[in-house]
């Protein structure tokens, strides 16, 4: 099983641009999750999909920030303008729904770095 | 408050000692709970999970869920350098397919 599978792996873009960052969940999970990571603040929820439908974005920071899964097998996060403090690394994560108990399994994530 | 509440450390114990980590939790509805490790500049990896009152053991982890206190633990034996790492509590809530996270506890395993 290759695990779920971000890209890229770092990122360095100015402010003002957009980022598009890449998830590929492991292959039958059918629940996706978006955490972004920062030493202040730990590893904060942003969205989360079940059956490639958002089911909470909450955790959304702005309108800068937004997120697709078109089908099972890929998801995006974009954010147009990145600011400086949208420098974090971002992980996707995803499990088995119907499983009780399911853990949640993440890829290696994206180190996102805005200057 | 938050759903999910961790010392953040550092916690520092000799090569051989046993590592307590605890863990509380605001949602009373909470059904599964979760330890995961992370090494500096890594993801997240699951160690165990728990979700009846009582001790589990896996190896030389022991988690520990007490519902009616809204407390769980995770107990290290035997540390090794290797165990030191930041140390993540995670809830699955009531209400649906919610993962809150605590914000971890940094272990220093001394040689």
């Amino acid at each position: 099983d290759a695990g779920v599978i971000q890209s890229p792996r770092h990122e360095v873009t100015e402010m003002g641009q957009e980022v598009t960052l890449r998830c590929k969940p492991i292959s039958g999970h059918n629940s996706l999750f978006w955490y972004r990571q920062t030493m202040m603040r730990g590893l904060e929820l942003l969205i989360y999909f079940n059956n490639n439908v958002p089911i909470d974005d909450s955790g959304m920071p702005e309108d800068r920030f937004s997120a697709k899964m078109p089908n099972a097998s890929f998801s995006t996060l974009k954010i147009q303008p990145s600011e400086p403090r949208d420098s974090a690394v971002y992980f996707c994560a995803s499990r088995f729904l119907q499983v009780a108990n399911s853990p949640l399994h993440f890829g290696n994530g994206t180190r996102l770095t805005v200057t | 408050q938050k759903e999910v509440e961790q010392n953040s450390g550092p916690l520092s114990v000799p090569e051989g000692a046993i590592a307590s980590l605890n863990c509380t939790y605001s949602d009373r509805g909470s059904q599964s709970f979760f330890w995961y490790r992370q090494y500096s500049g890594k993801s997240p990896e699951l160690i165990m999970f728990i979700y009846s009152n009582g001790d589990k053991e896996d190896g030389r982890f022991t988690a520990q869920l007490n519902k009616a206190s809204q407390y769980v633990s995770l107990l290290i034996r035997d540390s090794q350098p290797s165990d030191s790492a930041t140390y993540l509590c995670a809830v699955n809530t009531n209400t649906g397919n919610q993962f809150y996270f605590g914000t971890g506890t940094s272990l220093t395993v001394i040689p």
